[in-house]
Order: C-alpha cells, then sequence, then structure tokens
C-alpha cells in the first residue's frame, strides 16, 4: 500500500542537540499524526495535526502541517535520552477512510549521553 | 488521549495451534478498529480494517481465513490467528479511532510460533 515518505531513517546524536524529521507524500491528508514507539510497545501519539499550516507545539516537540497537504515535520528540541525510539509520522485523508493511516517508514533515533 | 487496551501481550504457542489477541478501546466507543502487523525496525503494515457488526476488509495479500477478525462490539475487536505457523510470528498492534480522526494503539502482541 501507499507509504509516506519519512527521512531520516535514523539518527544517532548527542544529548541536547535538536532533532528535525519530515515526511512528504504526493496525496493531500486532511490530518497528519505524529507517533513515537519504544520497543516492544504499541505507538503513542505524540502530536496531530489538522489545518493546513498549522504549528503545534508539545512541551520540546514541534510539529507542523504543510501549507500544501502533502507535508509535514517534527522537531524535537534539546533532546534527552529518554527520546530513544522510533518515530512514525501517519496520515488521514478523511472521508470512507475514516481512521485508516498511512505510515511513514519511521525515523529510528539514538541520543547518546 | 484515549486508552486501548490489548491483550495478550506476548504469547507462545505451538505450531499449528490458534492464537487470540483481544483489542479493547477503554474509555471511548470505537467504530472501527485496524489490526497491524510489524516486523522488527519496520514501519506498521495495515492487515485489516474491523467494522463493528459487519465483515472486516482485509488488504491485499492478508489470508482472511487465516487471520479471523470479530468486532463483536463498539469496544472490543479479536483477531484470531487459526493454524500459526513460525512465519506468523510478528508483532501485532490494533488501533481505534475517535471521532477527530486520531488513531490510539494498543501495546501490542508479541506473538511467537515454535
Amino acid at each position: 500500500g501507499q507509504q509516506l515518505n519519512q527521512s531520516p531513517q535514523s539518527m544517532f546524536i548527542q544529548e541536547g542537540e535538536d532533532v528535525s524529521m519530515n515526511c512528504t507524500s504526493s496525496s493531500i491528508f486532511n490530518t497528519w499524526l505524529w507517533y513515537k514507539q519504544d520497543p516492544g510497545e504499541g505507538p503513542v501519539l505524540l502530536i496531530a495535526l489538522y489545518k493546513a499550516g498549522e504549528l503545534t507545539s508539545n512541551g520540546r516537540l514541534t510539529a507542523q502541517f504543510g501549507i500544501t497537504r502533502k507535508d509535514s515535520f517534527l522537531n524535537i528540541s534539546a533532546s534527552i535520552p529518554s527520546d530513544v525510539g522510533i518515530y512514525f509520522c501517519a496520515g488521514l485523508a478523511g472521508g470512507t477512510s475514516y481512521g485508516k493511516l498511512t505510515f511513514g517508514q519511521g525515523t529510528i533515533l539514538t541520543v547518546h549521553p | 488521549g484515549a486508552v486501548v487496551s490489548q491483550h495478550p501481550s506476548w504469547v507462545i504457542c505451538k505450531s499449528g495451534t490458534s492464537v487470540k489477541i483481544e483489542c479493547r478501546s477503554l474509555d471511548f466507543q470505537a467504530t472501527t478498529m485496524f489490526w497491524y502487523r510489524q516486523f522488527p525496525k519496520q514501519s506498521l503494515m495495515l492487515m485489516a480494517t474491523s467494522n463493528e457488526g459487519s465483515k472486516a476488509t482485509y488488504e491485499q495479500g492478508v489470508e482472511k481465513d487465516k487471520f479471523l477478525i470479530n468486532h463483536a462490539s463498539l469496544t472490543l475487536s479479536t483477531l484470531t490467528v487459526t493454524s500459526a505457523h513460525p512465519e506468523d510470528s510478528s508483532f501485532y498492534i490494533c488501533s481505534a479511532s475517535r471521532a477527530g480522526g486520531e488513531a490510539f494503539f494498543g501495546q501490542g502482541t508479541r506473538l511467537t510460533v515454535v
């Protein structure tokens, strides 16, 4: 099935550094979601974006819904070791595909103390 | 956020047996739930869409007779892996969506078939 293009695939950073990852799509989405997944756990919703151009923050996390509705980015500021995990973007087209998400490939984040 | 509970969190079964995984939305009603499969360090692969009171919709390539889905109520969907084989070993995750469209995931089930 369709996937979003998420980059980078992996990142190795030092504690305290800022992180940025993004997703692009050839299709328009009505909602963009960012999730974090820890090993052996299900994804946890970090930020939900509902309007084109929307910029939303959740603590050290900031995400934006691209104006074209075909892209989104997630920034993590001042990373800490517990930020380690896999981050997924997901798009929701809406309409008859209610609740059916399209996922990015994931970004594996490693934070060195 | 909403709570979705998945049970069991891990299961080991013998080849040829069947395994049932439950997915419950604890604090909201979910007309639609989704079942995913995930391989190590890969993204989630949608297997099927579970609709309350009707048959599930399976993604291309997913065997409906092997992965039986039942959505008996607005808060419960079950996935049964029938006649499991080692190649069915994987991490299975369910999700449920609220009215706003956000999907909330269960904790996942690690299935190991020996």
